[in-house]
Formats: structure tokens, sequence, C-alpha cells
């Protein structure tokens, strides 16, 4: 199936500080990647779409100016947690549609946020 | 927006029996339903999924019903094993691409 590469898979940052985690589409063109966030023994919660040349949009509750996206290429997306706090702390997954496999969902390994 | 509700939430089974998890969906435009498998801090692996236009869809161990009407799709695996032991999500999608994911079941299998 298609590869959809994240990084950092973990990472640790100091409160107050920003962090960026990239997403790649390795062997396909992802125009719409999405970003989602998973507390400890919780669901995948859908933060925001990534749309390739365009803004992101983001759900109901996810501060947009907190969580920046930028989708600047077909393979790349990154999302940067700004001025990070503890609650912030969480799997940060993404991931992106193959066209080339009628539309499939594939996700990245995901990279786990500690802020202290 | 998508609601997906899942159940159950833990799911005990000797093992060698079948395991059945169901999930019922809110948007009637929904026509994507994949099943993931996830193991603790990793990603989530798609293990099988269903279109609208098909009811039944099997893969070895593996089996998905859907019913539109109702709006409900399931799970079935037979012949457990201990590595089927996991979290297992539902979802189902919303908007083209998008999923909205189920709240999850957590599946052990008792050897």
């Amino acid at each position: 199936g298609a590869v959809v590469s994240q990084h950092p898979s973990w990472v640790i940052c100091k409160s107050g500080t920003s962090v960026k985690i990239e997403c790649r589409s390795l062997d396909f063109q992802a125009t719409t990647m999405f970003w989602y966030r998973q507390f400890p023994k919780q669901s995948l919660m859908l933060m925001a779409t990534s749309n390739e040349g365009s803004k992101a949009t983001y759900e109901q509750g996810v501060e947009k100016d907190k969580f920046l996206i930028n989708h600047a290429s077909l393979t790349l997306s990154t999302l940067t947690v700004t001025s990070a706090h503890p609650e912030d702390s969480s799997f940060y997954i993404c991931s992106a549609s193959a066209r080339e496999s009628g539309n499939t969902i594939y996700f990245g390994e995901g990279s786990w946020l500690t802020v202290v | 927006g998508e609601n997906v509700e899942q159940h159950p939430s833990t799911l005990s089974v000797q093992e060698g029996d079948s395991a059945v998890i169901k999930c019922t969906y809110s948007d009637s435009a929904s026509n994507y339903f994949p099943w993931y498998k996830q193991e603790l801090g990793k990603r989530p692996q798609l293990i099988i999924d269903i279109r609208s236009n098909v009811g039944e869809k099997k893969d070895q161990r593996i089996a998905v019903t859907l019913n539109k009407t109702a709006k409900h799709f399931s799970l079935h695996i037979t012949e457990t094993q201990p590595e089927d032991s996991a979290v297992y999500f539902c979802a189902a999608n919303f908007g083209n691409e998008k999923l909205t994911f189920g709240t999850g079941t957590r599946l052990t299998i008792i050897p």
C-alpha cells in the first residue's frame, strides 16, 4: 500500500516553545492530508484538513492560531504546535488518501509529543 | 456533523472463538467504511474496508458487513488468535475523504 511517513516519532519540548511535525506521502501525491490527535485510551479526533496550496480547514474547537498547518507541496504537510502547554501532550497522527488505491486512507507513524 | 458509535468498548473472547464489533453512523451520504487495528503507541493499520455498493466483504478470517438502510456495519473476526488482541476502530467518511472514527473496542483474546 501507499506509504505515509511522519517525523519526528517522538519529541519532548519545554512549555511555551513550538514544535513542528512533518507528514510526507512517499510514493504518491496527496492534495489533501488530515491531522488527528489521540489522547491515551481514546479515539482519534480530527483536528484539521490540510489542503495543498490553500488554507487548512479546522474542526470546531481547534485553535488555528495554535495549531499551524502548512501544505506547501503535494507530498508534505506540517503541523506546528505553537506555545505548547502540558495539556497539548498527545499522540498526533496524519493521514492521506491515495487515489491510486481507490482513495484508501493511510496513516503516518504518529508523533508522541510531551510538553514539560 | 458525522457521528459514529461503536460497541462494545471492551470485548474478551476465548482463543478460537469469533469476535463481533458493531458500529452505526449518522450521515446517510457516507459511502466508505474502513476498520483499523491499533496496537499501543502505533499507527492505526487498515485491516479491511467496505464501500456502499456492496453488503459484505471477506478477507480470510476477517469480514465486514454493511446495512445501508439501517446505517450500521460490523466487523467479524473468526478463529481468533492472541495476536488479534488490540484496539479496533471503525470509521465512516464524511465529505469524501474525511473520516470520523468510532470510540474504539479493546479486544482481548484469552489463550
